[in-house]
């Protein structure tokens, strides 16, 4: 069974564009949570889709949106980059709202110039 | 704010050494506490899953156990090699699938 991919791995932006980033859950998995890695910050929760449904959200300002398809991959947009959000993206996904384990894609390192 | 905190927050052992790291989180709205070993540059990969207070869980040399009343989980290396160099990472679920994480323990294992 395939892992969790993301795409792409690596991304340079400009302060003030906007980015897009892609995952593509494991087969047959319908969860998709989003987190936002940061030195010194740890790991820390964006939000959650199932079902194309946004079902959690973080503690994030509204720059920071998703959205799921139907196939449940998942996207999210980080609209007016700032420099403070350069940081490791990855998410994970797993088989329902209250799954036992969740997996990890390698992530989206973003870095914001 | 959830407040789960994981010590020492680094760790240099030599190999063959046992050694153990806390993960301290809230003892109310426990759902689950997830365990995850990170290294550089790959998925963090899931380790326990632990549930039940007083559990204990084990995989080859590394084994965990839980304390949902004081709130804390303990996780055992025995025997440390240098491929179990990582970081390790502690995350509280109260429901759904939020993950709450510490700020993890990064072992180095040194020959």
């Amino acid at each position: 069974k395939a892992g969790v991919t993301q795409t792409p791995r690596y991304l340079i932006k400009t302060r003030g564009q906007q980015v897009t980033l892609s995952c593509s859950p494991i087969s047959g998995h319908r969860s998709v949570s989003w987190y936002q890695q940061t030195p010194g910050q740890g790991l820390q929760f964006l939000f959650e889709y199932f079902s194309e449904t946004q079902r959690n959200k973080g503690n994030f300002p509204g720059r920071f949106s998703g959205r799921q398809f139907s196939n449940s991959r998942s996207e999210m947009n980080v609209s007016t980059l700032e420099l403070g959000d350069s940081a490791l993206y990855l998410c994970a996904s797993s088989f329902s709202l209250a799954s036992g384990e969740q997996y990890f894609g390698p992530g989206t390192r973003l870095t914001v110039t | 704010i959830l407040n789960v905190e994981q010590s020492p927050q680094s760790l240099h052992v030599q190999e063959g050494d046992s050694t153990n790291f806390t993960c301290s989180f809230p003892s109310s709205n426990f759902y689950a506490l997830h365990w995850y070993r990170w290294e550089t540059a790959k998925s963090p990969e899931a380790l326990f899953v632990m549930t039940l207070n007083g559990d204990e869980k084990k995989k080859g040399r590394i084994s965990a156990t839980l304390n949902t009343k004081e709130g804390y989980s303990y996780l055992y290396i025995k025997g440390s090699q240098p491929e179990d160099s990582a970081t390790y990472l502690c995350a509280f679920r109260g429901g759904g699938n939020k993950l709450t994480f510490g700020t993890g323990t990064q072992l180095k294992v040194e020959l």
